[in-house]
């Protein structure tokens, strides 16, 4: 079973420039979530869609967006970005609406100049 | 803010010892917890799950949860250089939405 697939792997961006970042989640979840991860913050939680539906956001500025498509798979963007977005950006899918359990793709290291 | 505090520095153990991570979380309506590893470099994997007080055991690992002192921890008995790699407590808060400590790096030393 395919795991967690999360595209690009790398990427640079310079200020200003936008990004899209891609998730394909394990076959049948359908709740699928975004963390942003940097050495000095850890882990933080961006957002959670099931069914196509954003249920939860954390405390990111509105230049953080993201969507689920009817087949699950989901995409996160990021505008007019800034230094200190340069991070480790994980997608996490689960099978269950209400867990916990997470299974986390590789990220995508994204890095502004 | 649903804040989840690993207070410890780096912990280096020797190999067959017991290496102890300890975590405290602010919401007390709180009733998931996980403990994740990461490798270097590798992304977060689930390793445990508790939901109850008191001890439950997988393995070479223990997790212990007390909800009255806010406080889980994680054993890690027999411990080999595969254990080498930063453990990430996680508190769960509804929603598939999980709030991460910032994790405990742990050198396992031959």
């Amino acid at each position: 079973k395919a795991g967690v697939t999360q595209t690009p792997r790398y990427l640079i961006k310079t200020r200003g420039q936008q990004v899209t970042l891609s998730c394909s989640p394990i076959s049948g979840h359908r709740s699928v979530s975004w963390y942003q991860q940097t050495p000095g913050q850890g882990l933080q939680f961006l957002f959670e869609y099931f069914s196509e539906t954003q249920r939860n956001k954390g405390n990111f500025p509105g230049r953080f967006s993201g969507r689920q498509f009817s087949n699950s798979r989901s995409e996160m963007n990021v505008s007019t970005l800034e230094l200190g977005d340069s991070a480790l950006y994980l997608c996490a899918s689960s099978i269950d609406l209400n867990t916990g359990e997470l299974f986390f793709g590789e990220g995508s290291r994204l890095t502004v100049l | 803010q649903k804040e989840v505090e690993q207070n410890s520095g780096p912990l280096s153990v020797p190999e067959g010892a017991i290496a102890s991570l300890n975590c405290t979380y602010s919401d007390r309506v709180s009733q998931s917890f996980f403990w994740y590893r990461q490798y270097s470099g590798k992304s977060p994997e689930l390793i445990m799950s508790i939901y109850s007080n008191g001890d439950k055991e997988d393995g070479r690992f223990t997790a212990q949860l007390n909800k009255a002192s806010q406080y889980v921890s994680l054993l890690i008995r027999d411990s080999q250089p595969s254990d080498s790699a930063t453990y990430l407590c996680a508190v769960y808060y509804g929603n598939n939405r999980l709030a991460f400590g910032k994790g405990n790096q742990v050198v396992v030393i031959p």
